[in-house]
């Protein structure tokens, strides 16, 4: 099958920095997006990693080592804005289907 | 340039009924999947259009369908509504679909089903 774990829940406080993984099974690998979702808002997308190694984009980094089925998102300087559902996806195919990890919902404290 | 809008926003259905979301994709977007959001699955693929063709079909009955026009705004259809199928039903458009990566959502149509 094909499926993506994260963790459900993680807590930091502003300012931090904070990590959040992704370990995946699929068949047929094209790499690994990120997607940021606040309550009631619209998935955004925030990074893909089609290559092992660090994507930066801003505060926001994401990175993929495909020998272990694995990636992550880091998140520097933490905001309370940053509060949200972050989710891993995965494209199943060179199309538009993307299978989703639960999702892990970041709560930042002051 | 506008987002992908979906409408309507919010749907109070009964059982039995059936109902029908639309999408409208960014203009020049010819891709555009369907998922469908709940606490307990996550999101979950229901299907992608892309030139008027569905190109790829998750695993949900056949209760659920969808059609994308000439314009590529497509639209889902759920017949014989089921509590279960109580959702948020997102929409997400592409430039081609192949090759892209970057998935543009709406801000979804929240389905309740009494």
């Amino acid at each position: 099958g094909q499926s993506l774990e994260q963790p459900s829940e993680v807590t930091a406080v502003e300012g931090a920095i904070v990590q959040i993984n992704c370990t995946y099974q699929t068949s047929g690998f094209y790499g690994l997006s990120w997607y940021q979702q606040h309550d009631g808002g619209a998935p955004t997308f925030l990074s893909y990693n089609a290559l092992d190694g660090l994507e930066e984009t801003g505060r926001f980094s994401s990175f993929l080592s495909r020998s272990d089925s694995y990636g992550y998102l880091l998140l520097q300087e933490l905001q309370m804005k940053d509060s949200a559902s972050y989710f891993c996806a995965a494209p199943t195919s060179n199309t538009g289907k993307l299978i989703f990890g639960q999702g892990t919902t970041l709560q930042v404290k002051p | 340039k506008a987002g992908v809008t979906q409408t309507p926003r919010y749907l109070i259905k009964t059982r039995g009924q059936q109902v029908t979301l639309s999408c409208s994709p960014i203009s020049g977007h010819r891709s555009v999947s369907w998922y469908q959001q709940t606490p307990g699955q996550g999101l979950q693929f229901l299907f992608e259009y892309f030139s008027e063709t569905q190109r790829n079909k998750g695993n949900f009955p056949g209760r659920f369908s969808g059609r994308q026009f000439s314009n590529s705004r497509s639209e889902m259809n759920v017949s014989t509504l089921e509590l279960g199928d109580s959702a948020l039903y997102l929409c997400a458009s592409r430039r081609s679909g192949t090759g892209d990566t970057e998935a543009f959502f709406g801000q979804g149509t929240r389905l309740t089903v009494v």
